[in-house]
């Protein structure tokens, strides 16, 4: 069965701070993506990382993708308040479907 | 250019009350689905319909029915609501376009929080 978790489930950060949030899933696949939802709201794209080695960046945000570690990291840089965000990392399984994580609550302090 | 919408935002339901959940795209997707987010949970797959006239069970299918009505519109039917299944619902569309490949990615609608008493 596949599983994606992510840790940290919960992260508070001053703003400033440089910070990764890691994604662990328990077998091969080759497509993750980022999403980011502020409370109360819908789903956000950020990423989609589609093979290993994939890096994206935008803005603050750098996402990357290791099939082989079966790891994908969400870095952020120099952080800012507006970053505070739920954010997950689903992956596409066998079927063609996503799975989701439990997902990383980032509140960032000014 | 609107993208996903559902309606409606907000319902309230006495148990055993039915109700259906629209969602309607206009990017010519040909995969739709809806999903649930419990509190402090991830998304779980209720149902998904990968193209016009088809619908598969998800995750969590017991209690729903869906109904894909053309390419454009997927709805997701509660027949008998239960305090379970309170939740917020989100629908999503993902698919190709004449810019885009298909990469899986989901685009999804504004969500519609169900509560049932």
């Amino acid at each position: 069965e596949l599983k994606v978790e992510q840790n940290p489930l919960f992260l508070s950060m001053q703003e400033g701070k440089n910070y990764t949030i890691y994604c662990n899933y328990s077998t091969t696949s080759d497509r993750l993506y980022w999403y980011r939802q502020d409370p109360g709201k819908s789903l956000e794209s950020l990423f989609v990382l589609l093979s290993n080695g994939a890096v994206k960046q935008e803005g603050r945000l750098m996402a990357s993708l290791d099939t082989k570690a079966r790891l994908s990291t969400l870095h952020i840089t120099a952080a800012v308040h507006d970053l505070s965000a739920t954010y997950f990392c689903p992956l596409m399984d066998s079927n063609y479907q996503l799975i989701w994580g439990a997902g990383t609550k980032l509140i960032i302090k000014p | 250019n609107a993208g996903v919408t559902q309606t409606p935002k907000f319902q309230v339901l006495k148990t055993g009350q039915s109700m259906t959940l629209q969602c309607a795209q206009d990017m010519n997707h040909n995969s739709m689905y809806w999903y649930r987010q419990d509190p402090g949970m991830g998304l779980r797959l209720i149902y998904y319909s990968a193209s016009e006239g088809t619908t598969d069970k998800g995750e969590v299918p017991n209690g729903y029915n869906v109904s894909r009505l053309n390419k454009r519109e997927f709805s997701l039917r509660l027949e008998s609501a239960a305090p379970s299944q309170t939740s917020v619902y989100f629908c999503a569309s993902s698919g190709k376009d004449r810019v885009t490949p298909h990469t899986g990615e989901l685009f999804f609608g504004e969500g519609s929080r169900l509560t049932v008493l």
